[in-house]
C-alpha cells in the first residue's frame, strides 16, 4: 500500500526523442508527487512536482501527466538532450507527514 | 541558495567500527532525513527528525541511530558497521509545511570491509 512502482528500470533514447517514465501507487491518501533528477556523484534534485487536483503540469521540457482514477503518473521529457542523461525518481507523500515514498529509479541515457 | 553538505564523499571502514556521518544544512529547515540508496531499491528512509532533539524511525532503522542536537546538524551513527551497510547515504532537509521540497546533499559512499 505504501509502495510506488516505477518503470522502466532503464531507458535509452535518441537525442530529440520523448522518454516516458511511469509510476503507479495504491494509497489514495498520497497527495503530492515530486520527480527528482540525479546525476552521477550528486544528490537528487527536485525537477517538477504535481498535486492530484491537476492532470498535467509543464515546466520547460518536462511534463507530468497525472491520472487520478488509474493511480498513475508519468514524466515526459520533450526534445531530450544528452545532458538529460541521469537517474529519475518519482515519489509520493501524504499531507501532514514528512515522509516521501520513492520509486526505484529509472536510468535514462540520451544518445547524441 | 539552498545548501546541504555531508562531511565525507567517500568513506572506507572495517566491520565492527563505529561510523559517524554528518549532515549540515544552512536553510534553517526544521525537518532533516537520512536515506540510503541502493541499486534497484531506490531511496529508503532510515531516520528523520522533525525538530531539534526529535527523531523518528523510518523504514529501515535497524543498525542505525541518529543525533540532532542543533537545528542545522543531523548525524547518522552506525554503532557497529557491517558489510551489508555498504551503500550510498543521502541526507535531506525541508521546511515544515504542505508540499515543501526536500533538498538533498551530495551523498556519502560508504564501503564496509
Amino acid at each position: 500500500q505504501q509502495q510506488v512502482k516505477q518503470s522502466p528500470q532503464s531507458l535509452i533514447v535518441q537525442k530529440g526523442g520523448i522518454p516516458i517514465i511511469n509510476c503507479a501507487y495504491e494509497n489514495t491518501a498520497f497527495d503530492y508527487f515530486p520527480w527528482y533528477q540525479q546525476f552521477p556523484g550528486k544528490g537528487p534534485a527536485l525537477l517538477i512536482a504535481i498535486r492530484p487536483d491537476v492532470s498535467e503540469k509543464k515546466e520547460g521540457r518536462f511534463t507530468i501527466s497525472f491520472n487520478k482514477s488509474a493511480k498513475q503518473f508519468s514524466l515526459h521529457i520533450m526534445d531530450s538532450q544528452p545532458g538529460d542523461s541521469a537517474t529519475y525518481f518519482c515519489a509520493a507523500s501524504i499531507a501532514g507527514t514528512y515522509k516521501y515514498i520513492f520509486g526505484t529509479g529509472t536510468r535514462l541515457k540520451v544518445l547524441a | 541558495d539552498v545548501k546541504v553538505t555531508q562531511s565525507s564523499r567517500y568513506l572506507v571502514k572495517r566491520t565492527g567500527e563505529k561510523v559517524f556521518l554528518e549532515c549540515v544544512q544552512d536553510m534553517d529547515h526544521e525537518n532533516m532525513f537520512w536515506y540510503r540508496q541502493d541499486p534497484g531499491l531506490g531511496l529508503r528512509l532510515i531516520y528523520f527528525s522533525y525538530d531539534v532533539k526529535m527523531k523518528e524511525k523510518g523504514d529501515i532503522p535497524e543498525g542505525y541511530s541518529v543525533s540532532r542536537e542543533k537545528k542545522e546538524r543531523f548525524s547518522l551513527i552506525l554503532e557497529s558497521a557491517s558489510t551489508n551497510q555498504t551503500s550510498m547515504y543521502l541526507c535531506a532537509s525541508r521546511r515544515t509545511g504542505l508540499g515543501e521540497t526536500q533538498y538533498f546533499g551530495p551523498g556519502t559512499r560508504l564501503l564496509v570491509l
